[in-house]
């Protein structure tokens, strides 16, 4: 079974300084890894997904398959970066498999 | 955001009660989700459903029913709710099956059982 772990919470950065939340997964196919944001009072949104290979707000992750990991990164983080972000696996055939999320806060 | 809603979005309830949640869609998309938000546990799925009356379990179905009579709408039951089913209940739809399907997410519904 497909298990995603997101082994920090609660981060707390300054404006301007970089960010990294990390995600871990354990899946032995090839899975398809998401970010998913949810800022204050709004809903719960895609934000990236690997598969795009894109940057979305400054954001980018990074699938690597011999650590097992998805890491979303940032090289500035803004204070409106603060927000749940949730790490998310799809395995082949299967369903949307969410980890515990992290509170990112980004302080002025 | 994609036209999903959710009723109510607040409701506080007694232990044993049943209560029923409601999600309703106009994006006309297939797959339709129900989830849980608890803190430290993320979102957990609690049933899906891939078309009218077609449903199947999640993670975490136990104490739970669902039904879609229409394609727009997925109701979620808790026959006798527990103080343990206090959370926040996330519906969510989606295009397509599982690996290439983005899902869009209602506003969530706060249920408290006291």
């Amino acid at each position: 079974a497909q298990r995603v772990t997101q082994p920090e919470k609660l981060l707390s950065v300054f404006k301007g300084a970089p960010v990294e939340l990390k995600c871990n997964y354990s899946y032995s196919g090839s899975p398809e890894l998401f970010w998913y944001v949810q800022y204050s009072r709004q809903r719960l949104q895609l934000l990236l997904r690997h598969i795009s290979r894109e940057s979305i707000k400054g954001f980018t992750a990074d699938l690597n398959k011999g650590e097992t990991s998805f890491h979303l990164k940032k090289p500035f983080a803004q204070e409106e970066d603060s927000a749940m972000y949730y790490c998310a696996l799809i395995a082949s055939g299967s369903r949307l498999t969410f980890g515990e999320g992290t509170q990112l806060t980004v302080n002025p | 955001d994609a036209g999903i809603t959710q009723s109510p979005r607040h409701k506080v309830t007694e232990t044993g009660t049943p209560v029923t949640l409601r999600c309703h869609q106009t994006e006309n998309h297939r797959y339709m989700y129900w989830y849980r938000q608890d803190p430290g546990h993320g979102l957990r799925l609690i049933h899906y459903s891939y078309g009218v009356k077609d449903t199947d379990k999640g993670e975490v179905s136990d104490g739970y029913s669902v039904s879609r009579s229409k394609t727009e709408d997925f109701l979620l039951t808790l026959e006798s709710a527990t103080s343990s089913q206090t959370s926040v209940y996330f519906c969510a739809i989606s295009e397509q099956r599982g690996d290439r399907g983005e899902q869009y997410f209602g506003p969530g519904t706060r249920l408290t059982v006291t």
